[in-house]
């Protein structure tokens, strides 16, 4: 089955600062790559996604990168702010079910 | 527009007892899918309804078992529980369109089960 690898499992920023978060796939037949940030309590929640025909897909200060050959991709966040602290997973998917990578947790400091 | 709802929120359980779970799809979408957390980790693939069937499933013993009713919400039902079925279970509804599944998964808040 699929296996999905994310790195780093923590990363600490300052506001302002840049953050990237990076995964690899096992599965070349995976075609679709959702990214979820995940507060305390709460549900994850969708921020971004990417289809396996597009290379980069940008929304505002969020912006994922594919690299189908490598079977990589990465999310990255720029001028980062307190409340993008959470955790954030990233999964990729095959025919109609997620796999998800351990999860990143993002620490933003004022 | 209501998105994705489940209940119970929290639930303590005692060791071989069962459990059952409900999930509400957010408005529009006809497919429930079910995942496990356990802490520290994401989000595992447990199985999917669509059309009142089993679509999909993972890696899962038979102990977990589901439905879906025609109004398209969902029960988990777990047997014989033990204590690493402890854990945080999400739901996450989408939306079967012109024969089609779309990508997009939107997850609920979770029951967080607990097993002494």
């Amino acid at each position: 089955g699929e296996n999905v690898e994310q790195h780093p499992s923590t990363l600490s920023v300052q506001e302002g600062d840049s953050a990237v978060i990076k995964c690899t796939y096992s599965d070349s037949a995976s075609n679709y790559f959702p990214w979820y940030k995940q507060e305390l309590g709460k549900g994850p929640q969708l921020i971004i996604d990417i289809r396996s025909n597009v290379g980069e897909k940008k929304d505002q200060r969020i912006a994922v990168t594919l690299n189908k050959t490598a079977k990589h991709f990465s999310l990255h966040i720029t001028e980062t702010q307190p409340e993008d602290s959470a955790v954030y997973f990233c999964a990729a998917r095959v025919y109609s079910t997620l796999t998800f990578g351990k999860g990143t947790m993002l620490l933003v400091s004022p | 527009d209501a998105g994705v709802t489940q209940s119970p929120t929290h639930l303590i359980k005692t060791r071989g007892q069962q459990v059952t779970l409900r999930c509400s799809p957010k408005s529009g979408h006809d497919t429930v899918s079910w995942y496990q957390q356990a802490l520290g980790q994401g989000p595992q693939f447990i199985f999917q309804y669509y059309e009142e069937e089993e679509r999909q499933r993972g890696n899962f013993p038979d102990r977990f078992s589901g439905h879906q009713f025609p109004n398209y919400s969902s029960e988990l039902n777990v047997n014989a529980l033990l204590l690493g079925d402890s854990a945080l279970y999400l739901c996450a509804s989408s939306l079967v369109l012109r024969g089609a599944r779309t990508d997009t998964q939107y997850f609920g808040p979770g029951t967080r089960l607990t097993v002494l």
